[in-house]
């Protein structure tokens, strides 16, 4: 119950195409929801976060869509450029598990120019 | 400028031998955690503290240790119990909940 599923694994995409990327949780009591992207060799960086009070959160080219009845959140990378390319996880937070953040597996995204 | 350092950036340990690697942030952050990812996996956690002289265990706490007792630093060492400590470490820290924030890693190497 405190897994975060994320899919797919790997994902290709053509410059200026739409990135989507899936996360589904089971544990209701998560109410804090992140995305980070991280590059080879480097530590991982806060891309965009929601909470369940919204359905849908936007920042420049990046939009979180959250589904709470479907316990899933998705991350939309508009206009895709190869400087997007990297390591994408999301996470969820839970104040009944100390806030640790749980994470998903990962998502490998190349944007080809 | 606030942030997190990590050293060192590689490390190389020889079977049998235990090794430290330090953990720093300038946050004023209260919370600190150390999460072990492999390669083409995601993040796992070690350990996490909340505050300082107090620190719990993650989901793959053994072979490892750590302390805290300064607010500013959590350094976890890796011990010669842990069989398969090739790695890359992560620290990061957060007020208690909500982003946390990374460190740039270090990445482990047995010999």
């Amino acid at each position: 119950q405190q897994q975060v599923k994320q899919s797919p694994q790997s994902l290709i995409v053509q410059k200026g195409g739409i990135s989507i990327i899936n996360c589904a949780y089971e544990n209701t009591a998560f109410d804090y929801f992140p995305w980070y992207q991280q590059f080879p060799g480097k530590g991982p960086a806060l891309l965009i976060a929601i909470r369940p009070d919204v359905s849908e959160k936007k920042e420049g080219r990046f939009t979180i869509s959250f589904n709470k009845s479907a316990k899933q959140f998705s991350l939309h990378i508009m206009d895709s450029q190869p400087g997007d390319s990297a390591t994408y996880f999301c996470a969820a937070e839970s104040p009944r598990s100390s806030y640790k953040l749980i994470f998903g597996s990962g998502t490998r995204l190349l944007v080809r120019p | 400028d606030g942030g997190i350092t990590q050293s060192p950036k590689y490390l190389f340990r020889k079977e049998g031998q235990n090794v430290t690697l330090s953990c720093e942030q300038n946050l004023n952050h209260d919370a600190m955690y150390w999460y072990r990812q492999d390669p083409g996996q995601g993040l796992r956690l070690i350990y996490y503290s909340q505050i300082v002289n107090d620190f719990q265990k993650g989901d793959i706490a053994e072979g490892y240790s750590v302390s805290r007792e300064k607010k500013e630093s959590f350094p976890l060492t890796v011990t010669s119990a842990q069989k398969n400590p090739t790695a890359f470490y992560l620290c990061a820290s957060n007020i208690y909940s909500g982003e946390q924030f990374f460190g740039p890693g270090t990445r482990l190497t047995v010999l």
